[in-house]
Protein backbone atom coordinates (compact mmCIF):
# COMPACT_ATOMS: atom_id res chain seq x y z
CA UNK A 1 0.00 0.00 0.00
CA UNK A 2 1.11 3.58 -1.15
CA UNK A 3 1.69 5.82 2.05
CA UNK A 4 3.72 5.69 5.19
CA UNK A 5 3.76 3.04 7.95
CA UNK A 6 4.60 2.38 11.34
CA UNK A 7 5.79 -1.20 12.83
CA UNK A 8 4.71 -2.26 15.44
CA UNK A 9 1.37 -0.39 16.28
CA UNK A 10 1.46 -1.43 19.89
CA UNK A 11 4.64 -2.39 21.70
CA UNK A 12 5.10 -3.56 25.70
CA UNK A 13 8.30 -4.07 26.74
CA UNK A 14 10.84 -3.75 29.99
CA UNK A 15 13.12 -1.50 30.95
CA UNK A 16 16.65 -1.94 29.68
CA UNK A 17 15.62 -3.94 26.56
CA UNK A 18 16.56 -2.54 23.29
CA UNK A 19 13.52 -1.77 20.88
CA UNK A 20 13.15 -0.75 17.29
CA UNK A 21 10.57 1.36 15.71
CA UNK A 22 9.81 0.98 12.22
CA UNK A 23 8.90 3.38 9.29
CA UNK A 24 8.45 2.93 5.93
CA UNK A 25 6.97 5.65 3.01
CA UNK A 26 6.61 5.02 -0.48
CA UNK A 27 6.81 7.86 -2.26
CA UNK A 28 10.20 8.42 -2.16
CA UNK A 29 10.35 11.95 0.38
CA UNK A 30 14.03 12.83 0.78
CA UNK A 31 12.94 14.05 4.38
CA UNK A 32 11.97 11.26 7.59
CA UNK A 33 11.45 12.30 11.15
CA UNK A 34 10.78 10.75 14.07
CA UNK A 35 8.54 12.63 17.05
CA UNK A 36 7.01 11.59 20.47
CA UNK A 37 3.46 12.83 21.80
CA UNK A 38 3.45 13.08 25.51
CA UNK A 39 0.40 14.68 27.88
CA UNK A 40 0.79 18.14 28.34
CA UNK A 41 4.24 18.43 25.63
CA UNK A 42 2.66 18.04 22.51
CA UNK A 43 4.68 16.67 19.98
CA UNK A 44 8.62 16.76 20.03
CA UNK A 45 11.02 16.23 17.67
CA UNK A 46 13.53 13.06 18.32
CA UNK A 47 15.62 12.80 14.91
CA UNK A 48 15.28 13.21 11.38
CA UNK A 49 16.93 12.80 7.94
CA UNK A 50 17.46 14.90 5.24
CA UNK A 51 18.56 11.97 2.92
CA UNK A 52 19.85 8.40 3.42
CA UNK A 53 23.18 7.96 5.18
CA UNK A 54 22.01 11.89 6.89
CA UNK A 55 20.79 11.82 10.08
CA UNK A 56 20.56 15.04 12.74
CA UNK A 57 18.97 15.59 15.94
CA UNK A 58 16.20 16.79 17.29
CA UNK A 59 15.09 18.46 20.58
CA UNK A 60 15.00 15.13 22.44
CA UNK A 61 17.69 13.39 21.03
CA UNK A 62 18.71 11.30 24.14
CA UNK A 63 18.22 7.36 24.65
CA UNK A 64 17.59 7.07 20.71
CA UNK A 65 19.38 5.91 17.89
CA UNK A 66 18.47 6.34 14.01
CA UNK A 67 19.73 5.03 10.40
CA UNK A 68 18.64 5.79 7.15
CA UNK A 69 20.50 3.26 5.05
CA UNK A 70 17.19 3.30 2.37
CA UNK A 71 15.58 6.39 1.29
CA UNK A 72 11.75 4.71 2.20
CA UNK A 73 13.20 3.35 6.13
CA UNK A 74 13.88 5.13 8.94
CA UNK A 75 14.01 3.01 11.95
CA UNK A 76 14.41 4.20 15.37
CA UNK A 77 16.37 2.04 18.05
CA UNK A 78 15.67 2.30 22.00
CA UNK A 79 18.56 0.70 22.83
CA UNK A 80 17.68 0.37 26.74
CA UNK A 81 14.53 1.41 26.78
CA UNK A 82 13.53 3.86 30.70
CA UNK A 83 9.94 4.28 31.89
CA UNK A 84 10.07 7.83 30.40
CA UNK A 85 10.34 6.93 26.91
CA UNK A 86 6.97 5.50 27.36
CA UNK A 87 4.91 6.99 24.63
CA UNK A 88 3.18 7.57 21.12
CA UNK A 89 5.79 7.57 18.16
CA UNK A 90 4.95 8.89 15.40
CA UNK A 91 6.85 9.11 12.17
CA UNK A 92 6.35 11.34 9.24
CA UNK A 93 8.18 12.46 5.53
CA UNK A 94 8.46 15.29 3.61
CA UNK A 95 8.76 15.95 -0.12
CA UNK A 96 11.49 19.08 0.62
CA UNK A 97 12.03 21.73 3.45
CA UNK A 98 12.24 25.26 2.61
CA UNK A 99 10.50 28.15 1.06
CA UNK A 100 12.07 27.26 -2.42
CA UNK A 101 9.71 24.56 -3.14
CA UNK A 102 6.90 26.05 -0.55
CA UNK A 103 4.39 23.58 -2.13
CA UNK A 104 5.92 20.12 -0.72
CA UNK A 105 6.73 21.60 2.80
CA UNK A 106 3.62 19.20 4.52
CA UNK A 107 4.58 16.43 6.56
CA UNK A 108 2.97 13.00 6.04
CA UNK A 109 2.30 11.21 9.31
CA UNK A 110 1.92 7.74 10.17
CA UNK A 111 -0.28 6.53 12.36
CA UNK A 112 1.77 5.79 15.51
CA UNK A 113 3.52 3.48 17.80
CA UNK A 114 2.22 3.33 21.12
CA UNK A 115 5.02 1.79 23.28
CA UNK A 116 4.65 0.96 27.02
CA UNK A 117 8.04 0.17 28.63
CA UNK A 118 7.33 -1.24 32.21
CA UNK B 1 14.63 29.66 23.72
CA UNK B 2 12.34 28.41 20.91
CA UNK B 3 8.39 28.18 21.99
CA UNK B 4 5.05 27.34 20.73
CA UNK B 5 2.02 28.22 23.18
CA UNK B 6 -1.88 27.56 21.92
CA UNK B 7 -4.76 29.28 23.52
CA UNK B 8 -7.78 27.89 24.49
CA UNK B 9 -6.77 24.33 25.49
CA UNK B 10 -10.22 22.99 24.84
CA UNK B 11 -13.17 24.88 22.97
CA UNK B 12 -16.18 23.52 22.88
CA UNK B 13 -18.83 25.34 20.16
CA UNK B 14 -22.40 25.18 18.96
CA UNK B 15 -22.41 24.15 15.49
CA UNK B 16 -22.16 26.99 13.17
CA UNK B 17 -21.00 29.35 16.15
CA UNK B 18 -17.61 30.70 14.38
CA UNK B 19 -14.50 31.39 17.05
CA UNK B 20 -10.48 31.33 16.84
CA UNK B 21 -7.97 29.42 17.68
CA UNK B 22 -4.56 30.91 18.51
CA UNK B 23 -0.67 30.07 18.00
CA UNK B 24 1.63 32.35 19.65
CA UNK B 25 5.59 31.77 18.91
CA UNK B 26 8.74 32.67 19.84
CA UNK B 27 11.32 31.21 17.37
CA UNK B 28 14.54 32.45 16.04
CA UNK B 29 14.57 32.49 12.50
CA UNK B 30 11.11 31.07 11.71
CA UNK B 31 10.89 29.41 8.48
CA UNK B 32 7.52 28.69 8.59
CA UNK B 33 4.01 27.97 10.08
CA UNK B 34 1.84 25.19 10.23
CA UNK B 35 -1.36 24.41 11.38
CA UNK B 36 -2.27 20.84 11.57
CA UNK B 37 -5.25 18.45 12.26
CA UNK B 38 -5.58 15.18 14.66
CA UNK B 39 -8.49 12.76 15.30
CA UNK B 40 -7.95 10.57 18.39
CA UNK B 41 -5.76 7.17 17.48
CA UNK B 42 -4.39 9.35 14.45
CA UNK B 43 -1.24 10.71 13.05
CA UNK B 44 -1.52 14.81 12.52
CA UNK B 45 -2.92 15.74 9.31
CA UNK B 46 -1.60 18.75 7.43
CA UNK B 47 -3.97 22.08 6.71
CA UNK B 48 -1.61 25.22 6.08
CA UNK B 49 1.92 26.72 5.74
CA UNK B 50 2.11 30.03 6.44
CA UNK B 51 5.78 31.80 5.76
CA UNK B 52 5.26 35.79 5.88
CA UNK B 53 3.64 38.53 8.34
CA UNK B 54 0.02 39.01 6.53
CA UNK B 55 0.00 35.85 4.74
CA UNK B 56 -3.78 34.15 4.79
CA UNK B 57 -4.34 30.84 3.59
CA UNK B 58 -8.18 28.93 3.49
CA UNK B 59 -9.78 25.85 3.18
CA UNK B 60 -13.34 24.86 3.22
CA UNK B 61 -14.55 26.43 6.81
CA UNK B 62 -10.46 27.17 7.64
CA UNK B 63 -9.08 30.12 7.38
CA UNK B 64 -5.32 30.90 8.74
CA UNK B 65 -3.55 34.12 9.26
CA UNK B 66 0.12 34.57 10.35
CA UNK B 67 1.70 37.90 12.48
CA UNK B 68 5.34 38.24 13.47
CA UNK B 69 4.50 36.88 16.60
CA UNK B 70 1.06 34.94 16.45
CA UNK B 71 -1.13 33.06 14.14
CA UNK B 72 -4.99 32.51 13.98
CA UNK B 73 -7.06 29.83 12.78
CA UNK B 74 -10.44 30.79 12.48
CA UNK B 75 -13.32 28.45 12.17
CA UNK B 76 -16.37 29.65 10.31
CA UNK B 77 -19.86 27.85 10.52
CA UNK B 78 -18.41 24.91 12.05
CA UNK B 79 -19.86 21.64 11.91
CA UNK B 80 -19.32 18.16 14.30
CA UNK B 81 -17.04 16.87 12.09
CA UNK B 82 -14.83 19.64 12.43
CA UNK B 83 -14.10 18.56 15.89
CA UNK B 84 -10.92 17.95 16.95
CA UNK B 85 -7.57 18.79 18.48
CA UNK B 86 -5.53 21.66 16.36
CA UNK B 87 -1.97 21.58 16.18
CA UNK B 88 0.42 24.34 15.45
CA UNK B 89 3.71 24.03 14.73
CA UNK B 90 6.57 26.47 13.62
CA UNK B 91 10.00 25.49 11.46
CA UNK B 92 13.08 27.46 13.11
CA UNK B 93 16.81 27.24 11.77
CA UNK B 94 18.16 23.77 11.08
CA UNK B 95 15.52 22.28 10.05
CA UNK B 96 13.65 21.76 13.58
CA UNK B 97 10.83 21.60 14.24
CA UNK B 98 8.55 22.99 17.47
CA UNK B 99 4.38 21.89 18.28
CA UNK B 100 2.38 23.26 20.35
CA UNK B 101 0.03 21.22 22.65
CA UNK B 102 -2.73 21.51 20.75
CA UNK B 103 -6.45 23.04 21.24
CA UNK B 104 -9.32 20.32 21.66
CA UNK B 105 -12.10 21.40 19.29
CA UNK B 106 -15.88 19.90 19.93
CA UNK B 107 -18.46 21.30 17.79
CA UNK B 108 -21.75 20.52 19.21
CA UNK B 109 -24.86 19.51 16.77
Amino acid sequence: DAGITQSPRYKITETGRQVTLMCHQTWSHSYMFWYRQDLGHGLRLIYYSAAADITDKGEVPDGYVVSRSKTENFPLTLESATRSQTSVYFCASSVALGRALASYNEQFFGPGTRLTVL
Amino acid sequence: EDQVTQSPEALRLQEGESSSLNCSYTVSGLRGLFWYRQDPGKGPEFLFTLYSAGEEKEKERLKATLTKKESFLHITAPKPEDSATYLCAVQARGNQFYFGTGTSLTVIP
